[in-house]
């Protein structure tokens, strides 16, 4: 298994700014996935955290928006830029284990 | 396109019944299933899974049965308990993007009644 650390908990924004949330894992893993869930909505995948090359996006969503950083094999930020009301949602973090996928408590987001 | 559909937003069942979840997909490339439970602000919780050569897999209380000409599996909680109350995604994954990748479902808010 494994425990992923997932900060902030939740913010409350002013449109037009940004949000970086941080997520740490206890142990060292190839990739890291950073999904949204909007309100009444399904857990979408964003993007696809490689460390040591760039993320790999999900069709809509796009690296100006939503930039992502891989440091090393236990940590990966992602910043949800220029925000709107339309990006509260739920962000979470997570990382696959050999049968399933581990998430972070997820990170609340509301833009006002 | 919802490729993992989860029909009934909620489901509410009494103490010590059977409650049943159902997911349909339509992706055949498919061939991995899981089930997550989630509470309010926490992330989703792993249940259980099933793989494509096998039709029923089972864990405790929760069993989760796999129809693949239907395209359809279902979760089986037996008996009910009131902690079992939260909403539950059914999730799918293949071949696509080296079977990483997961599609959820819209999630069923089941609430177990006393």
């Amino acid at each position: 298994s494994a425990v992923i650390s997932q900060k902030p908990s939740r913010d409350i924004c002013q449109r037009g700014t940004s949000l970086t949330i941080q997520c740490q894992v206890d142990s060292q893993v190839t990739m890291m996935f950073w999904y949204r869930q909007q309100p009444g909505q399904s857990l979408t995948l964003i993007a696809t955290a490689n460390q040591g090359s760039e993320a790999t996006y999900e069709s809509g969503f796009v690296i100006d928006k939503f930039p992502i950083s891989r440091p090393n094999l236990t940590f990966s930020t992602l910043t949800v830029s220029n925000m709107s009301p339309e990006d509260s949602s739920i962000y979470l973090c997570s990382v696959r284990g050999d049968t399933e996928a581990f998430f972070g408590q997820g990170t609340r987001l509301t833009v006002v | 396109d919802q490729q993992v559909k989860q029909n009934s937003p909620s489901l509410s069942v009494q103490e010590g019944r059977i409650s049943i979840l159902n997911c349909d997909y339509t992706n055949s490339m498919f061939d991995y299933f899981l089930w997550y439970k989630k509470y309010p602000a926490e992330g989703p919780t792993f249940l259980i899974s099933i793989s494509s050569i096998k039709d029923k897999n089972e864990d405790g209380r929760f069993t989760v049965f796999l129809n693949k000409s239907a395209k359809h599996l279902s979760l089986h909680i037996v008996p009910s308990q009131p902690g079992d109350s939260a909403v539950y995604f059914c999730a799918a994954s293949g071949l696509t993007g080296g079977g990483n990748k997961l599609t959820f479902g819209t999630g069923t808010q089941l609430k177990v009644e006393l």
